[in-house]
């Protein structure tokens, strides 16, 4: 079947403009997370869907970043007003059951990234 | 807050050995422990994910153990082969998963 997919693969902006990230996860996974992957460093969890759910956002690192996930599936991560810093290579991943009952978490599946610069 | 380090940052080996990579993390109220291979310019992919009540999971030729009370897990890789050239990421799963910086291992002929 088909895995995690995003879109676009590469995007290059201008410092001050908005863009827009696409994650389409595996068909029938109730969770979804965004992270971040700047060079040299490791991965930094942005946000965090999970079914209907209000999403967890401990992890955008200013009010310029904005996700949304509708119905349940595909999600869009904003970046509004666009930083020199905010260059890095976005992953989204999605897992079948997420947080389950505060036990446990399942394999997540990770999307190929897309690949932000920001000039 | 969790913390996650990864040593050796960087392991260059000839085909054939045997290796371990390690992962400690500081807090071990934990679910669970992920490894994820990495290519260059690639999305993740998950190797083998450990639950918190498990200690070690095996897929071929790779076996992940975890020993929560200590705040460690090993990576082994047996028989090592060029093609297992790649970033190994650890991630801990104490609610939102925690990643370490990877290790990047290069297996020469």
């Amino acid at each position: 079947g088909a895995g995690v997919s995003q879109s676009p693969s590469n995007k290059v902006t201008e410092k001050g403009k908005d863009v827009e990230l696409r994650c389409d996860p595996i068909s029938g996974h109730t969770a979804l997370y965004w992270y971040r992957q700047s060079l040299g460093q490791g991965l930094e969890f942005l946000i965090y869907f999970q079914g209907n759910s209000a999403p967890d956002k401990s992890g955008l690192p200013s009010d310029r970043f904005s996700a949304e996930r509708t119905g349940g599936s595909v999600s869009t991560l904003t970046i509004q007003r666009t930083q020199q810093e905010d260059s890095a290579v976005y992953l989204c991943a999605s897992s079948f059951r997420g947080l389950a009952g505060g036990t446990s978490t399942d394999t997540q599946y990770f999307g190929p990234g897309t690949r932000l610069t920001v000039l | 807050k969790q913390e996650v380090t990864q040593i050796p940052a960087a392991l260059s080996v000839p085909e054939g050995e045997n290796l371990v990579l390690n992962c400690s993390f500081t807090d071990s109220a934990i679910y669970n422990l992920q490894w994820f291979r990495q290519d260059p310019g690639k999305g993740l992919t998950s190797l083998l994910l450990i639950q918190s009540s498990q200690r070690e999971q095996t897929s071929g030729r790779l076996n992940a153990s975890l020993d929560k009370s200590s705040g460690r897990s090993t990576l082994y890789i047996a028989a090592s082969q060029p093609g297992d050239s790649a970033t190994y990421l650890c991630a801990v799963g104490s609610y939102i998963p925690t990643f370490g910086r990877g290790t990047s291992l290069i297996v020469h002929p």
